[in-house]
């Protein structure tokens, strides 16, 4: 079955970096564009980046755009999350989440993880 | 951007009942572009519909969505134990996804 388990959360100070990973299992991995997503109780879910199956394609949400970079490992499954000069406002839970299609960057997930707490805090 | 006004808030139902649950756009779109997820505490969310109307592997067919440009529902036909969590609409079909802010299902 598709599993995909978050890795990497903590608390950070601002301004500081923080990098979070995504182990990947259970299909195949380099047929599927991968996504983070992540949620705030005051803000809801928010999308945050994508990544396509080659690793070709990249997209982001304004707010992060230049701050955050999404990467992906096809020999361990792997998909990343690096986020730098972090803000409070980042604080959030953020989900590693699958695509439902093959070959397509679409952010509609048909998989997410559990979720890995990411506290932006002096 | 398209914004997603789930209501309501907060549906209060007994096991066996309908839930009927709204999503509104701020603008029109296609129909393909719409998906609802359940999401329950200590989890990420599942995907139950995508295109408005297409089941995900797996969901039961009590389950249904409908709609079209600014209006769509998710009905469960039956109640379940097992459904009452906080279900959230998304547009998925522009480089800026959104999310509704969510309609809880909780036991009355």
């Amino acid at each position: 079955q598709v599993q995909l388990v978050e890795s990497g959360g903590g608390v950070v100070q601002p301004g500081r970096s923080l990098r979070l990973s995504c182990a990947a299992s259970g299909f195949t991995f380099t047929n599927h564009a991968m996504h983070w997503v992540r949620q705030t109780p005051g803000k809801g879910l928010e999308w945050v980046a994508s990544i396509s199956f080659d690793g070709s394609d990249e997209s982001y949400v304004d707010s992060v755009r230049g701050r955050f970079s999404i990467s992906r490992d096809s020999s361990r499954n792997m998909v990343f999350l690096q986020m730098s000069t972090l803000r409070p406002e980042d604080t959030s839970i953020y989900y590693c989440a699958k695509s439902l299609l093959s070959y397509d960057i679409t952010p509609l997930f048909d998989y997410c993880g559990q979720g890995t707490l990411v506290t932006v805090s002096s | 951007e398209i914004v997603l006004t789930q209501s309501p808030g907060t549906l209060s139902l007994s096991p066996g009942e309908r839930a009927t649950l709204s999503c509104r756009a701020s603008q029109s779109f296609s129909s393909i572009f719409l998906a609802w997820y359940q999401q329950k505490p200590g989890q990420g969310p599942r995907l139950l519909i995508y295109g408005t109307s297409n089941r995900a592997k797996g969901i039961p067919d009590r389950f249904s969505g409908s709609g079209s440009a600014t209006d769509f529902s998710l009905t469960i036909s039956r109640l379940e134990p097992e459904d009452f969590a906080v279900y959230y609409c998304q547009h998925y079909g522009s480089s800026l996804p959104t999310f509704g802010q969510g309609t809880k299902v909780e036991v009355k």
